[in-house]
């Protein structure tokens, strides 16, 4: 079984201001690993995804997150956040295939103009 | 261009009373599609999956049941609501290499 666990889960910054998004997993084989953006009473909205090759991935609207086997983490970042990146952000894990996803509780980013 | 709706966009309900949440897929054939559920404030539990019609495989026991009568479409339901079956109902689309692709969701209360 696999486990996501997004140790934060609220973080706050200003305008301007850069954010790491911190996210860890649990699995022993391959993984494909995501990260979706979630506003308030909406639907998720897919950000980016790493499976293999350079483990520093770009995603959309100036996202990029960094895969790291040896700590087991695949961590969402992006330097100058905007007041519209306010949401709650999820990672999620899948083995190859398309039948099992796990996510984590959520990082809930507040960014004050 | 792919779209996914979901129906109705928000039910208050009875607890023991019966529940039909449904999701339509266009533009993507034969889609592998997803049911999930999100207490309010939290995260993502996947309840079902099916790869195709008449096949559903069960994630999570919650008391509901799920179908796939049409090649695009993917039922959510019960016969008796619980107090515990309240939360967001998101219905999601599989892309390439595992992809999520979700629906605006359902907003269930059960009182």
């Amino acid at each position: 079984t696999q486990t996501v666990s997004q140790s934060d889960a609220h973080v706050t910054v200003f305008e301007g201001d850069s954010v790491e998004l911190r996210c860890n997993y649990s699995y022993g084989g391959s993984i494909y690993l995501s990260w979706y953006i979630q506003h308030h009473g909406r639907g998720l909205q897919f950000l980016l995804k790493y499976y293999s090759g350079n483990p520093v991935v770009q995603g959309v609207n100036g996202f990029e997150a960094e895969f790291s086997k040896s700590d087991s983490s695949f961590h969402l970042r992006k330097a100058s956040v905007h007041w519209s990146d306010s949401a709650v952000y999820f990672c999620a894990a899948s083995s190859t295939g398309y039948q099992n996803f796990y996510f984590g509780k959520g990082t809930s980013l507040t960014v004050i103009p | 261009a792919q779209t996914i709706h979901q129906w109705p966009v928000a039910e208050i309900k009875a607890v023991g009373s019966p529940l039909s949440l449904g999701c339509t897929i266009k533009g993507k054939s034969s889609p592998n599609l997803y049911w999930y559920w999100q207490a309010t404030g939290g995260t993502l539990q996947q309840l079902f999956y099916s790869i195709t019609v008449g096949q559903v495989e069960s994630v999570v026991q919650l008391n509901l049941s799920a179908s796939r009568p049409k090649d695009d479409q993917f039922i959510l339901s019960t016969e008796k609501l619980l107090l515990s079956h309240s939360g967001f109902y998101l219905c999601a689309w599989g892309g390439v290499q595992d992809t999520q692709y979700f629906g605006p969701g359902t907003r269930l209360l059960v009182l």
